[in-house]
């Protein structure tokens, strides 16, 4: 089995930076992904291709990846940001696809 | 506008069969993939598989295999996830996704999802 590993939670004031980091063993050679799940939502796609924003989500949502991890950075964090965040990536051989266990970020 | 809608909540009991729907719109449906993510109440999100509309090749994840089956009516847009024998432990939210990329891109993802359909299995 592949497991991508994230902190349970993390908690900023209003308007500091936030990180959530998700760690995996074949992050190196594989795109992270991350979603953004607020209370009773469904999940929306944050940060596709380690560092790339779908249209709509705003620039202060960024994502970086440097060897076994990948970040999610929140500059100027809101109260509006608070949910779970989900890391998505597969495994070497790119067969097994897994989620993380979620960070509750609390603003 | 890419949308993806869900059949409405199931109440069902232990060993019921179960069908539920993922129909979208907004796009062109055999272009993509559509995925089903499982959550089970206050814990994360599990990626159960994903069909590829345009020839129905279908991938399960390891621990789903077997246990649902995924499929796709292309003709009306829609993608359904099944249940022969369903267990309480089967109580969750399921999310359908659309999914980006083929099975050997190296680059595949959800990008947009449906709004979840709350199945409940009690006795």
């Amino acid at each position: 089995s592949y497991q991508l590993t994230q902190p349970p939670s993390v908690s900023v004031s209003p308007g500091q930076t936030a990180r959530i980091t998700c760690s995996g063993d074949a992050l190196p050679k594989k795109y992270a992904y991350w979603y953004q799940q607020k209370s009773g939502q469904a999940p929306v796609l944050v940060i596709f291709e380690d560092n790339k924003r779908p249209s709509g989500i705003p620039e202060r949502i960024s994502g970086s990846s440097s060897g076994t991890k990948a970040t999610l950075t929140i500059t100027g964090a809101q109260v509006d940001d608070e949910g779970d965040y989900y890391c998505y990536s597969t495994d070497t051989s790119g067969n097994l696809w897994v989620f993380g266990g979620g960070t509750k970020l609390t603003v | 506008e890419v949308q993806l809608v869900q059949s409405g909540a199931e109440v069902k009991k232990p060993g019921e069969s179960l069908k539920i729907s993922c129909k979208g719109s907004g796009y062109t449906f055999p272009m993509y993939g559509i995925g089903w993510v499982r959550q089970k109440p206050g814990k994360g999100l599990e990626r159960m598989g994903v069909i590829y509309s345009g020839d129905s090749d279908t991938t399960y994840s390891p621990s789903f295999q077997g246990q649902v089956t995924i499929s796709v009516d292309k003709s009306i847009n829609t993608a359904y996830l099944q249940w022969t024998s369903l267990k309480a432990s089967d109580t969750a939210i399921y999310y359908c996704a659309r999914h980006v990329g083929f099975n050997i891109s190296s680059s595949r993802y959800f990008d947009y999802w449906g709004q979840g359909t709350l199945v409940t299995v009690s006795s």
